[in-house]
């Protein structure tokens, strides 16, 4: 059973930058039919796409924080990493990593399906 | 910016059946547009139920389903259970690898 665990400092400086990585164990990050995700939740609020990566390395990030974010995969280490810079009280949040299935059964699916339980950062001096 | 819009909030009552839905703030959502449905209990991450518009996650009960109602996605479930009290959100693929969340729905059952 493939498994997402997500990592790093809990408390992240203002204007600093945020670094956190998911470790998927179980299974290959390698897959050509999946893409590898992150997304965060602020304490009470909804959910918001920050960005995925492929495999080899190609990556998709969400206009609003594209300007701040870089998302990285090491396949041989079987992680994949965020960072966020010049962080404000604004990127307090939970942070998820998720599996994005692409492709399956003859058709494209685009759709999160498997998350990690998530991690909290909190930007706070 | 695009925006995905979802009831805030809704209620039904335990055994009934409640239809949420997910639209844009311009324009129909469609097929095309690769709808999900996640469910989120507080404190917990987001379980996947309805994938590609009306496709079941592995192990979600089939009193979960997922169509296009109008110019909007929705999520049905029939015979409302105590423990479907969560929220709900679901997710619009815009393409180029992006995808758009929409606000949530706190469902309430009583």
């Amino acid at each position: 059973q493939l498994q997402l665990q997500e990592s790093g400092p809990g408390l992240v400086k203002p204007s600093e930058t945020l670094s956190l990585t998911c470790t998927v164990s179980g299974g290959s990050i390698s897959s050509s039919i999946y893409y590898w995700g992150w997304i965060r939740q602020p304490p009470g609020e909804g959910l918001e796409y920050i960005g995925n990566i492929y495999y080899n390395g190609g990556t998709y990030y969400n206009p609003s924080l594209k300007s701040r974010v870089t998302i990285f995969v090491d396949t041989s280490k079987n992680q994949f990493s965020v960072k966020l810079g010049s962080v404000t009280a604004a990127d307090t949040a939970v942070y998820y990593c998720a599996r994005i299935y692409y492709y399956g059964s003859g058709s494209y699916l685009w759709y999160f399906d498997l998350w990690g339980r998530g991690t909290l950062v909190t930007v706070s001096s | 910016q695009t925006v995905v819009t979802q009831e805030p909030s809704f209620s039904v009552s335990p055994g009934g059946t409640v239809t949420l839905t997910c639209g844009l703030s311009s324009g129909s959502v469609s097929s095309s547009y690769y709808p999900s449905w996640y469910q989120q209990a507080p404190g917990q991450p987001p379980r996947t139920l309805i994938y590609s518009t009306n496709a079941r996650s592995s192990g979600v009960p089939d009193r979960f389903s997922g169509s296009i109602l109008g110019n909007k996605a929705a999520l049905t479930i029939t015979g409302a259970q105590a423990d479907d009290e969560s929220n709900y959100y679901c997710v619009l693929y815009m393409g180029s690898g992006t995808w758009v969340f929409g606000g949530g729905t706190r469902l309430t059952v009583l």
